[in-house]
Protein backbone atom coordinates (compact mmCIF):
# COMPACT_ATOMS: atom_id res chain seq x y z
CA UNK A 1 0.00 0.00 0.00
CA UNK A 2 1.92 3.14 -1.35
CA UNK A 3 2.28 5.86 1.08
CA UNK A 4 1.67 9.23 -0.32
CA UNK A 5 3.97 10.10 -3.17
CA UNK A 6 5.39 13.60 -4.51
CA UNK A 7 7.25 14.37 -7.40
CA UNK A 8 9.12 15.12 -8.19
CA UNK A 9 11.39 15.10 -5.00
CA UNK A 10 14.18 18.09 -6.43
CA UNK A 11 12.83 20.74 -8.70
CA UNK A 12 14.95 23.45 -9.94
CA UNK A 13 13.52 26.76 -11.64
CA UNK A 14 14.96 29.67 -13.35
CA UNK A 15 12.94 33.03 -11.46
CA UNK A 16 10.23 33.89 -13.82
CA UNK A 17 9.58 30.25 -14.62
CA UNK A 18 6.80 28.11 -13.27
CA UNK A 19 6.81 25.10 -10.77
CA UNK A 20 4.22 22.28 -10.85
CA UNK A 21 4.37 20.25 -7.38
CA UNK A 22 2.25 17.12 -7.77
CA UNK A 23 0.86 14.73 -4.41
CA UNK A 24 -0.72 11.63 -5.47
CA UNK A 25 -2.75 10.82 -1.89
CA UNK A 26 -3.13 7.15 -0.66
CA UNK A 27 -5.10 4.78 -2.14
CA UNK A 28 -8.80 5.84 -0.86
CA UNK A 29 -7.75 9.48 0.36
CA UNK A 30 -10.06 12.18 -0.78
CA UNK A 31 -8.70 14.83 1.32
CA UNK A 32 -5.38 16.68 0.17
CA UNK A 33 -3.42 19.36 2.31
CA UNK A 34 -0.35 21.47 0.97
CA UNK A 35 2.64 23.08 3.72
CA UNK A 36 5.55 24.89 2.81
CA UNK A 37 8.83 24.40 4.74
CA UNK A 38 11.29 27.15 4.35
CA UNK A 39 14.56 26.75 4.97
CA UNK A 40 15.07 26.40 9.06
CA UNK A 41 11.81 26.85 9.99
CA UNK A 42 8.51 24.83 10.42
CA UNK A 43 6.09 23.82 7.90
CA UNK A 44 3.44 26.29 7.36
CA UNK A 45 -0.24 25.30 6.27
CA UNK A 46 -1.18 26.42 2.71
CA UNK A 47 -4.36 24.81 1.54
CA UNK A 48 -6.71 22.14 2.06
CA UNK A 49 -8.58 20.26 -1.05
CA UNK A 50 -11.07 17.86 -1.78
CA UNK A 51 -11.96 16.38 -5.03
CA UNK A 52 -12.52 19.62 -7.17
CA UNK A 53 -13.17 21.55 -4.35
CA UNK A 54 -10.83 23.90 -2.47
CA UNK A 55 -11.74 23.85 1.24
CA UNK A 56 -9.67 26.21 3.13
CA UNK A 57 -6.58 28.57 1.36
CA UNK A 58 -6.25 30.77 4.40
CA UNK A 59 -2.17 29.98 3.82
CA UNK A 60 -1.72 30.77 0.14
CA UNK A 61 -0.47 33.66 -0.83
CA UNK A 62 -2.29 35.63 -2.74
CA UNK A 63 -0.40 36.05 -6.33
CA UNK A 64 1.34 33.32 -7.98
CA UNK A 65 0.19 30.52 -6.29
CA UNK A 66 -2.38 28.24 -6.75
CA UNK A 67 -3.46 24.26 -6.56
CA UNK A 68 -6.22 21.67 -7.88
CA UNK A 69 -7.58 18.19 -7.04
CA UNK A 70 -9.27 17.35 -10.04
CA UNK A 71 -11.36 14.19 -9.91
CA UNK A 72 -9.00 11.75 -11.44
CA UNK A 73 -5.46 12.25 -11.04
CA UNK A 74 -2.76 13.77 -8.69
CA UNK A 75 -3.35 17.26 -7.15
CA UNK A 76 -1.03 19.98 -8.19
CA UNK A 77 0.37 22.72 -6.43
CA UNK A 78 1.25 25.27 -9.26
CA UNK A 79 4.06 28.43 -8.30
CA UNK A 80 3.91 31.15 -11.74
CA UNK A 81 6.94 33.16 -11.89
CA UNK A 82 8.68 31.92 -9.56
CA UNK A 83 11.12 33.85 -7.21
CA UNK A 84 14.35 33.26 -4.85
CA UNK A 85 11.78 33.74 -1.65
CA UNK A 86 9.77 30.32 -2.97
CA UNK A 87 12.63 27.69 -2.49
CA UNK A 88 11.23 25.95 -0.43
CA UNK A 89 10.36 22.08 0.57
CA UNK A 90 6.62 21.54 0.26
CA UNK A 91 4.85 18.61 1.85
CA UNK A 92 1.69 17.52 1.04
CA UNK A 93 -0.70 15.64 3.47
CA UNK A 94 -3.79 13.62 2.88
CA UNK A 95 -6.37 11.93 5.28
CA UNK A 96 -9.33 9.34 4.53
CA UNK A 97 -11.96 12.19 5.38
CA UNK A 98 -12.53 14.66 7.90
CA UNK A 99 -11.27 14.24 11.81
CA UNK A 100 -14.66 13.41 13.17
CA UNK A 101 -14.19 10.28 11.02
CA UNK A 102 -10.89 9.65 13.69
CA UNK A 103 -8.47 9.76 10.49
CA UNK A 104 -4.84 10.48 10.58
CA UNK A 105 -2.64 12.29 8.02
CA UNK A 106 0.18 11.30 5.94
CA UNK A 107 2.65 13.34 4.84
CA UNK A 108 4.72 12.66 1.27
CA UNK A 109 8.03 12.77 1.45
CA UNK A 110 7.89 16.70 -0.05
CA UNK A 111 9.19 18.19 -3.04
CA UNK A 112 12.60 20.65 -2.69
CA UNK A 113 12.48 23.33 -4.64
CA UNK A 114 15.24 25.44 -5.71
CA UNK A 115 14.84 28.94 -7.64
CA UNK A 116 18.16 30.12 -9.10
CA UNK B 1 -5.41 31.57 17.85
CA UNK B 2 -3.19 28.20 17.87
CA UNK B 3 0.68 28.77 18.44
CA UNK B 4 2.75 26.26 19.03
CA UNK B 5 6.56 27.41 20.58
CA UNK B 6 9.82 24.85 20.62
CA UNK B 7 12.39 27.68 22.63
CA UNK B 8 15.46 25.10 22.01
CA UNK B 9 16.36 25.95 18.10
CA UNK B 10 19.57 23.43 18.54
CA UNK B 11 20.27 21.00 21.32
CA UNK B 12 23.71 19.01 21.00
CA UNK B 13 24.31 15.71 23.36
CA UNK B 14 26.71 12.95 23.96
CA UNK B 15 25.96 9.57 23.07
CA UNK B 16 23.53 7.43 25.60
CA UNK B 17 22.73 10.47 27.20
CA UNK B 18 18.92 11.51 27.91
CA UNK B 19 17.27 14.59 26.46
CA UNK B 20 14.20 16.39 26.80
CA UNK B 21 12.56 18.51 24.20
CA UNK B 22 10.20 21.20 25.16
CA UNK B 23 6.93 22.06 23.41
CA UNK B 24 4.55 24.54 24.79
CA UNK B 25 1.42 25.65 22.49
CA UNK B 26 -1.57 27.80 22.87
CA UNK B 27 -4.99 26.98 21.69
CA UNK B 28 -8.61 28.27 23.04
CA UNK B 29 -9.91 24.70 22.28
CA UNK B 30 -11.54 22.62 25.02
CA UNK B 31 -9.93 19.30 22.91
CA UNK B 32 -7.36 18.89 20.66
CA UNK B 33 -4.40 17.11 18.88
CA UNK B 34 -0.34 17.35 19.43
CA UNK B 35 1.68 15.44 17.28
CA UNK B 36 5.87 15.09 17.13
CA UNK B 37 7.22 14.36 14.00
CA UNK B 38 11.04 13.98 12.71
CA UNK B 39 12.77 14.81 10.31
CA UNK B 40 16.07 13.29 9.55
CA UNK B 41 18.92 14.86 7.39
CA UNK B 42 17.36 13.30 4.40
CA UNK B 43 13.86 15.59 4.85
CA UNK B 44 10.94 13.28 4.87
CA UNK B 45 8.71 14.13 7.68
CA UNK B 46 8.37 10.60 9.91
CA UNK B 47 5.18 10.54 12.54
CA UNK B 48 6.27 9.83 15.82
CA UNK B 49 3.16 10.22 17.98
CA UNK B 50 -0.47 11.62 18.28
CA UNK B 51 -1.84 12.46 21.65
CA UNK B 52 -5.55 13.56 22.46
CA UNK B 53 -5.82 16.44 24.99
CA UNK B 54 -8.59 14.51 27.03
CA UNK B 55 -5.33 11.90 27.49
CA UNK B 56 -2.55 12.83 29.88
CA UNK B 57 -1.41 9.66 30.05
CA UNK B 58 2.31 9.98 29.53
CA UNK B 59 3.00 7.27 27.26
CA UNK B 60 6.28 5.35 26.26
CA UNK B 61 7.62 3.94 23.32
CA UNK B 62 10.79 2.40 23.37
CA UNK B 63 13.37 5.15 24.62
CA UNK B 64 11.06 7.79 23.44
CA UNK B 65 8.59 8.75 26.25
CA UNK B 66 6.10 11.85 26.14
CA UNK B 67 4.80 14.23 29.13
CA UNK B 68 2.02 15.58 28.73
CA UNK B 69 0.87 18.21 30.96
CA UNK B 70 -2.43 20.32 30.48
CA UNK B 71 -1.86 22.88 33.16
CA UNK B 72 0.83 23.91 31.78
CA UNK B 73 0.17 23.25 28.23
CA UNK B 74 2.77 21.57 27.35
CA UNK B 75 4.09 18.42 25.74
CA UNK B 76 7.37 17.17 26.18
CA UNK B 77 9.54 14.64 24.35
CA UNK B 78 12.49 12.74 26.29
CA UNK B 79 15.27 10.12 24.21
CA UNK B 80 16.69 8.42 26.54
CA UNK B 81 20.39 6.92 25.78
CA UNK B 82 20.34 9.12 22.61
CA UNK B 83 22.12 7.76 19.38
CA UNK B 84 23.85 9.08 16.60
CA UNK B 85 20.67 8.37 14.52
CA UNK B 86 17.93 10.50 16.25
CA UNK B 87 20.27 13.39 14.99
CA UNK B 88 17.01 15.44 13.29
CA UNK B 89 14.88 18.10 13.39
CA UNK B 90 12.13 17.62 16.10
CA UNK B 91 8.74 19.57 15.34
CA UNK B 92 5.91 19.62 17.65
CA UNK B 93 1.97 20.23 16.56
CA UNK B 94 -0.84 21.07 17.11
CA UNK B 95 -4.74 20.38 15.30
CA UNK B 96 -7.98 20.41 16.07
CA UNK B 97 -10.11 17.72 16.68
CA UNK B 98 -12.72 18.87 14.37
CA UNK B 99 -12.55 20.11 11.03
CA UNK B 100 -9.49 20.28 9.15
CA UNK B 101 -5.99 18.72 9.58
CA UNK B 102 -4.43 22.34 9.89
CA UNK B 103 -1.60 21.37 11.50
CA UNK B 104 0.12 24.36 13.04
CA UNK B 105 3.81 23.21 13.93
CA UNK B 106 6.34 24.80 16.20
CA UNK B 107 9.90 26.14 14.43
CA UNK B 108 11.60 23.01 15.19
CA UNK B 109 14.71 21.64 17.48
CA UNK B 110 17.22 20.41 16.00
CA UNK B 111 18.53 17.81 18.17
CA UNK B 112 22.73 17.10 17.45
CA UNK B 113 23.68 13.62 18.91
CA UNK B 114 27.44 12.99 18.84
CA UNK B 115 30.07 9.97 18.87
Amino acid sequence: NAGVMQNPRHLVRRRGQEARLRCSPMKGHSHVYWYRQLPEEGLKFMVYLQKENIIDESGMPKERFSAEFPKEGPSILRIQQVVRGDSAAYFCASSLGRRELNTEAFFGQGTRLTVV
Amino acid sequence: AQKVTQAQTEISVVEKEDVTLDCVYETRDTTYYLFWYKQPPSGELVFLIRRNSFDEQNEISGRYSWNFQKSTSSFNFTITASQVVDSAVYFCALSRTSGTYKYIFGTGTRLKVLA
